[in-house]
């Protein structure tokens, strides 16, 4: 079994603040890990992907993610907030021993204030 | 490279009514997926495809709900009866093989308002 929890359903950064985006999972197997932003009326885009090799990942628009298997966490970070950045993000799991079935956590909201 | 194309992009419909969406992969791509997102929560994985066999539909309501991808390329997604329940956006996705290292890719979606 697997499943993704999102610890804050809304996020509010002021522009230029440093982003965090927590996200814990749960697996039976070896997962992958993956960070996707939805922004309004688009579709999905992933900013970045953990498959075991570095567990520092780093994505596009800046963004990053740290690998911590003690602590099954799979937290987003951006260390400069842009308000092009507000939108919808989701934290991803999968594994190949599960049919490569992924589960998504239910979201959080990020607002970027000017 | 073209991305998923998905259509309609809107569709309202009365209940009791039926509807079909439609989604087109990235060329190559042998697995296709089917994803139900309410508003306010994650996409919830409906139905997967490897070519034109399904991996996975442990999730899909088969009382209303069915899915093809007879030619292991395209697929419809089709509600029979529709449900007040049913409104959500419905996303296609697509990968090479579903190894669990490859990104997955999505269409649009469409949104469905049943009323």
């Amino acid at each position: 079994a697997q499943s993704v929890t999102q610890l804050d359903s809304h996020v509010s950064v002021s522009e230029g603040t440093p982003v965090l985006l927590r996200c814990n999972y749960s697996s039976s197997y070896s997962p992958s890990l993956f960070w996707y932003v939805q922004h309004p009326n688009k579709g999905l885009q992933l900013l970045l992907k953990y498959t075991s090799a570095a567990t520092l990942v780093k994505g596009i628009n800046g963004f990053e993610a740290e690998f911590k298997k003690s602590e099954t966490s799979f937290h987003l970070t951006k260390p400069s907030a842009h308000m092009s950045d507000a939108a919808e993000y989701f934290c991803v799991v999968s594994a190949l021993s599960n049919a490569g079935k992924s589960t998504f956590g239910d979201g959080t909201t990020l607002t970027v204030k000017p | 490279e073209a991305g998923v194309a998905q259509s309609p992009r809107y569709k309202i419909i009365e209940k009791r009514q039926s509807v079909a969406f439609w989604c087109n992969p990235i060329s190559g791509h042998a697995t296709l997926y089917w994803y139900q997102q309410i508003l306010g929560q994650g996409p919830k994985l409906l139905i997967q495809f490897q070519n034109n066999g399904v991996v996975d539909d442990s999730q899909l309501p088969k009382d209303r709900f069915s899915a093809e991808r007879l030619k292991g390329v395209d697929s419809t997604l089709k509600i029979q009866p529709a449900k007040l329940e049913d409104s959500a956006v419905y996303l296609c996705a697509s990968s090479l093989l579903g190894q669990q290292s490859t990104e997955a890719f999505f269409g649009q979606g469409t949104r469905l308002t049943v009323v």
